[in-house]
């Protein structure tokens, strides 16, 4: 059975300071895609990033920054110089890809990130 | 381009009666998601569609809960009778190929349904 844990229920960071969001997965597939989600307070979910279990390959667009470690099986999100815009929650997600399993999106509780200006 | 969208935004009704929730999603996208999101249980998938067809409703709490999808461009979920706790954000979501073949879910704004 696959699993998202987000240990960090609410965190609050001083704007300009960087912050790191947790994201620990489990499965038991070899193949399977990871994805972080951001929830503004408006409400609607909007696509960050996907990552496929085959590419350990950290990745940086502007200020943010994944960094993903099979070895401890985790999806770590970063976000460097934060500003109040960054404030929502953030959901990590798995879907393993196998057959119709690959549909299935198992997120995670969500963080609530609040930059204080 | 047009997300998928969701109508109505919010709806607030007495319990009893029937509540019917509608998504459209992404022209061209042939996977369709509904997912429920409370406080208690964070978010859940509640039934897919690949074609119009469904394919897993295993989320599906009970019978009070339906969904249809009767084409590529519409789907329907309807709660009736509701109740209380029924009360949550419903998100549509769509996608152009298996979540697990590389393609993300593309989310609705949702529904914040509040049933009195």
């Amino acid at each position: 059975a696959q699993k998202v844990t987000q240990a960090q229920t609410e965190i609050s960071v001083v704007e300009k300071e960087d912050v790191t969001l947790d994201c620990v997965y489990e499965t038991r597939d070899t193949t399977y895609y990871l994805f972080w989600y951001k929830q503004p307070p408006s409400g609607e979910l909007v696509f960050l990033i996907r990552r496929k279990s085959f590419d350990e390959q950290n990745e940086i667009s502007g200020r943010y920054s994944w960094n993903f470690q099979k070895s401890t099986s985790s999806f770590n999100f970063t976000i460097t110089a934060s500003q109040v815009v960054d404030s929502a929650v953030y959901f990590c997600a798995l879907s393993e890809a196998e057959d119709n399993a690959g549909n299935m999106l198992t997120f995670g509780g969500g963080t609530r990130l609040m930059v204080i200006p | 381009d047009a997300g998928v969208i969701q109508s109505p935004r919010h709806e607030v009704t007495e319990m009893g009666q029937e509540v019917t929730l509608r998504c459209k999603p992404i022209s061209g996208h042939d996977y369709l998601f509904w997912y429920r999101q409370t406080m208690m249980r964070g978010l859940e998938l509640l039934i897919y569609f690949n074609n119009n067809v469904p394919i897993d409703d295993s989320g599906m709490p009970e019978d009070r809960f339906s969904a249809k999808m009767p084409n590529a461009s519409f789907s329907t979920l309807k709660i009736q009778p509701s109740e209380p706790r029924d009360s949550a954000v419903y998100f549509c979501a769509s996608s152009s190929q298996p979540t697990g073949h590389n393609q993300p879910q593309h989310f609705g704004d949702g529904t914040r349904l509040s049933i009195l």
